[in-house]
């Protein structure tokens, strides 16, 4: 399967700060996803990102909050923006490798303070 | 839009016991049911999928069956080990829309 390196692993953040975090396949994919993970909670997609195109976000979820790039087919970043406690979360990229199945990065767990 | 739910959110057992992990799912459409395994510290696994024209299949330890009529899908780990302790997510697909659903998670722990 694809491997997805994901950066940074985890961070502890000022509020009203920003975040970057880095998505990296080691194969070219079209769709990138991010999604969510609240503590103990379940996955919630954030957007999806295609090479060429603005990103797609889901309800709840806006592009000043969570600007996203996909510069190339094996990259995208994720930022969250004016962090605050709220944000405070396990935010992970994943890519559709088996068809349909998805491969997950580990993750970066972001604590906002 | 797609509601999954699933069901027990906690899962005790001892070793060598079977687990079942139960999904159920609203839409109909959806027709990809994928199962990943999340452990500490890390990101989703998929361990084991099946499309809505099969309605079981193995992979060793682990089976999934999917009722289509009741729909609902189920999770099944023979001879459970530790190292299946683990968070289990089951999710749901309609790949004309390319967008999955996951369940809430079970979180399974498997006593020595």
């Amino acid at each position: 399967s694809a491997v997805i390196s994901q950066k940074p692993s985890r961070d502890i953040c000022q509020r009203g700060t920003s975040l970057t975090i880095q998505c990296q396949v080691d194969s070219q994919v079209t769709m990138m996803f991010w999604y969510r993970q609240q503590p103990g909670q379940s996955l919630t997609l954030i957007a999806t990102a295609n090479q060429g195109s603005e990103a797609t976000y889901e309800s709840g979820f806006v592009i000043d909050k969570f600007p996203i790039s996909r510069p190339n087919l094996t990259f995208s970043t994720l930022t969250v923006s004016n962090m605050s406690p709220e944000d405070s979360s396990i935010y992970l990229c994943s890519v559709e490798w088996t068809a349909y199945g998805y491969t997950f990065g580990s993750g970066t767990r972001l604590t906002v303070v | 839009g797609e509601n999954v739910e699933q069901h027990p959110s906690t899962l005790s057992v001892q070793e060598g016991d079977s687990a079942v992990i139960k999904c159920t799912y609203s839409d109909s459409a959806s027709n990809y049911f994928p199962w990943y395994k999340q452990e500490l510290g890390k990101g989703p696994q998929l361990i084991i999928d099946i499309r809505s024209n099969v309605g079981e299949k193995k992979d060793q330890r682990i089976a999934v069956t999917l009722n289509k009529t009741a729909k609902h899908f189920s999770l099944h780990i023979t001879e459970t080990q530790p190292e299946d302790s683990a968070v289990y997510f089951c999710a749901v697909l309609n790949t004309g829309g390319f967008k999955t659903i996951f369940g809430a998670g079970t979180r399974l722990f498997v006593k020595a």
